[in-house]
């Protein structure tokens, strides 16, 4: 069962243009974190939001966690080529030592 | 930041062969290490929690006699590929929990490329 439902899968657009990620529940979380990946590499991350309705902002990337902690969003204004591979939202729950719940990840592809 | 050191990145054998993958926390201790595979353009699948000085915990539908864990210290776990195959090709990332409670964020490894010829 997946538990987070990250959309859209794939994405592809051009230098300049806006979008947003979407990560979604039915589950609450205690943490939700964003992470990006390039090919042959782990993921590194972004960021962590913890409380209901927080937001955080890096650089040109704007991370949303809902208020009821069920969902997150990423937006990210301006695309460059540079924002360009897999981002991944991951789950965490409140029990210690348990493994974060990934979504399916989200493919960018900004074009110049 | 916290920083997880994966070793080999890149291993190419031959069918029947045993792979050890070894995964560092550097910078800090980690009572727990998760390891996962990814396939390409995929998200990422966990296979198993390393616990230090315990057994690991395998998710449903991983043979734990295929893929053995070993978390001997807090700073490093290691997951050996008994016997590989050339359907156990795959990028496994391992990851390890920075201290300090529940919402402490996850940092990875750089992942390992098995190939089994």
């Amino acid at each position: 069962t997946q538990l987070l439902e990250q959309s859209p899968q794939f994405l592809s657009i051009q230098e300049g243009e806006n979008l947003t990620v979407y990560c979604n529940s039915s589950s609450v979380f205690s943490s939700l974190q964003w992470y990006r990946q390039e090919p042959g590499e782990g993921p590194v991350l972004l960021v962590t939001v913890v409380t209901g309705g927080e937001v955080k902002k890096l650089k040109r990337l704007t991370f949303q966690f809902g208020d009821a902690r069920k969902d997150s969003s990423l937006h990210i204004t301006a695309a460059q080529p540079g924002d360009t591979g897999l981002y991944l939202c991951a789950g965490g729950k409140y029990q210690a030592g348990t493994a974060l719940i990934f979504g399916k990840g989200t493919t960018l592809s900004v074009s110049s | 930041g916290a920083v997880v050191s994966q070793h080999p990145s890149w291993v190419i054998c031959k069918s029947g062969t045993s792979v050890k993958i070894e995964c560092r926390s550097l910078d800090f201790q980690a009572t727990t290490m998760f390891w996962y595979r990814q396939f390409p353009k995929q998200s990422l699948m966990l296979m198993a929690t390393s616990n230090e000085g315990s057994k690991a915990t395998y998710e449903q539908g991983v043979e734990k006699d295929k893929f053995l864990i070993n978390h001997a210290s807090l700073t490093l776990s290691t997951l050996t590929v008994t016997s590989a195959h050339p359907e156990d090709s795959s990028f496994y990332i391992c990851s390890a929990r920075v201290p300090g409670g529940n919402n402490q964020p996850q940092h990875f490894g750089d992942g390992t490329r098995l190939s089994i010829l």
